[in-house]
């Protein structure tokens, strides 16, 4: 299964904008990228997918590149509830996910 | 909606014993499985389903049973428990749809095996 690659953490400040990379390089055509992000104490949540154009939805956007070997999920307007560890997740079959280490987002306020 | 609920919250168990974390869902989701998370890390599949009847190996399977007799259960069985199995146990669940893609996860159960 194709890995992911993210930081380890990253830092922002409230009320401004987030761009939280993730490295895919052997992903496969039939691979989509998903992020999902867990609160302290509890399990994951889902934030947003993607396979080949850029997303938006009420949460967070999706920017992915051409060659589909890297994506950015953005958080417009970082808040203290989105302090959480972020994961980007590559799989064709939404039941199976293998998680990496994720990046732990820190919001000052 | 309820959507997944894990039972228990939290379990210490003796080297040796057994257990089943249960797993129940109420959003008619074909696809539910099992992961673990030990501390620091992400969550690790254990097993996994893709229909009533129907289930398969995920990463870490070794030591644990599954089975998916209905579409709302998939309980998870520790035959004998053993430290190494210390960690949180999420449940999830899905369709397999672009449209509705999105996974659901309990709040986790808490292991402790002493």
């Amino acid at each position: 299964d194709a890995k992911t690659t993210q930081p380890n953490s990253m830092e922002s400040n409230e009320e401004e904008p987030v761009h939280l990379p993730c490295n895919h390089s052997t992903i496969s055509g039939t691979d989509y990228i998903h992020w999902y992000r867990q609160l302290p104490s509890q399990g994951p949540e889902y934030v947003i997918h993607g396979l080949t154009s850029n997303v938006n939805n009420r949460m967070a956007s999706l920017a992915i590149a051409e060659d589909r070997k890297s994506s950015t999920l953005i958080l417009h307007r970082a808040t203290l509830r989105d302090a959480a560890v972020y994961y980007c997740i590559l799989s064709y079959n939404f039941n199976k996910f293998y998680f990496g280490s994720g990046t732990k987002l820190n919001v000052k306020p | 909606n309820a959507g997944v609920t894990q039972t228990p919250k939290f379990q210490v168990l003796k080297t040796g014993q057994s257990m089943t974390l249960q797993c129940a869902q109420d959003m008619n989701h074909e696809y539910m499985s099992w992961y673990r998370q030990d501390p620091g890390m992400g969550l690790r599949l254990i097993h996994y389903s893709v229909g009533a009847g129907i289930t398969d190996q995920g990463e870490v399977p070794n030591g644990y049973n599954v089975s998916r007799s209905t579409t709302e259960d998939f309980p998870l069985r520790l035959l004998s428990a053993a430290p190494s199995q210390t960690s949180v146990y999420f449940c999830a669940s899905s369709y397999q749809d672009s449209m509705n893609t999105e996974a659901f996860f309990g709040q986790g159960t808490r292991l402790t095996v002493v």
